[in-house]
């Protein structure tokens, strides 16, 4: 079945860097589109990050642009994100989530991760 | 920016009850809306894409509707797993964005 592992998150100083993975299974991972998606604690969600099938287009949300960056490793099925200069209100549960089209970016999410905690604070 | 707008932000209803919960787009988001399931420390789930589109495996009492500016989310007899918090999200514009949610919870 798909699955899908979001790692390394935790608790960081503000400025810090942090990197998130996420680890796929069940499916082809290399033929879809897959996005990070945010949840601050008690709050709603916000989109994040995608990045195509192949790793050749990536697209941000305004509040992100310039500090994350989203990648992928297609032979170990693996996302990432990486997120440098750490503010408070990047406080969040981070899910990583497959898109429901094959080889396009619907940004529509058909599964998703338990999701990891990243918590900024001095 | 396109906001959307849910209401009622709490909806209290007994099992076997009908709930029909709305999502306004601040403009036209054309039939480019989906609807999320999340219950407490769960991931959410997606119910319905493109406003009617039932997801693989979701049960044949959640349906949505709606275009343009207004959509729908309707369950037509509440289960004891249904009780959660629904969200609305449109892919149309830049940036894609959620509702802030409609908790529906046991009366």
């Amino acid at each position: 079945q798909v699955r899908l592992v979001e790692s390394g998150g935790g608790v960081v100083q503000p400025g810090r860097s942090l990197r998130l993975s996420c680890a796929a299974s069940g499916f082809t991972f290399s033929s879809y589109a897959i996005h990070w998606v945010r949840q601050a604690p008690g709050k709603g969600l916000e989109w994040v990050a995608v990045i195509s099938y192949d790793g050749s287009n990536k697209y941000y949300a305004d509040s992100v642009k310039g500090r994350f960056t989203i990648s992928r490793d297609n032979s170990k099925n693996t996302l990432f994100l990486q997120l440098n200069s750490l503010r408070a209100d990047d406080t969040a549960v981070y899910y990583c989530a497959r898109d429901v089209d094959v080889a396009s970016a619907r940004y529509y999410f058909d599964y998703w991760g338990q999701g990891t905690l990243v918590t900024v604070s001095s | 920016e396109i906001v959307l707008t849910q209401s009622p932000a709490t909806l209290s209803l007994s099992p076997g009850e009908r709930a029909t919960l709305s999502c306004r787009a601040s403009q036209s988001v054309s039939t480019y809306l989906a609807w999320y399931q999340q219950k407490p420390g769960q991931a959410p789930r997606l119910l319905i894409y493109d406003a009617s589109n039932r997801a693989t495996g979701i049960p044949a009492r959640f349906s949505g509707s709606g275009s343009g500016t207004d959509f729908t989310l309707t369950i037509s007899s509440l289960e004891p797993e249904d009780f959660a918090v629904y969200y609305c999200q449109q892919r149309s514009n830049w940036p894609r964005s959620f509702g802030p949610g409609t908790k529906v919870d046991i009366k």
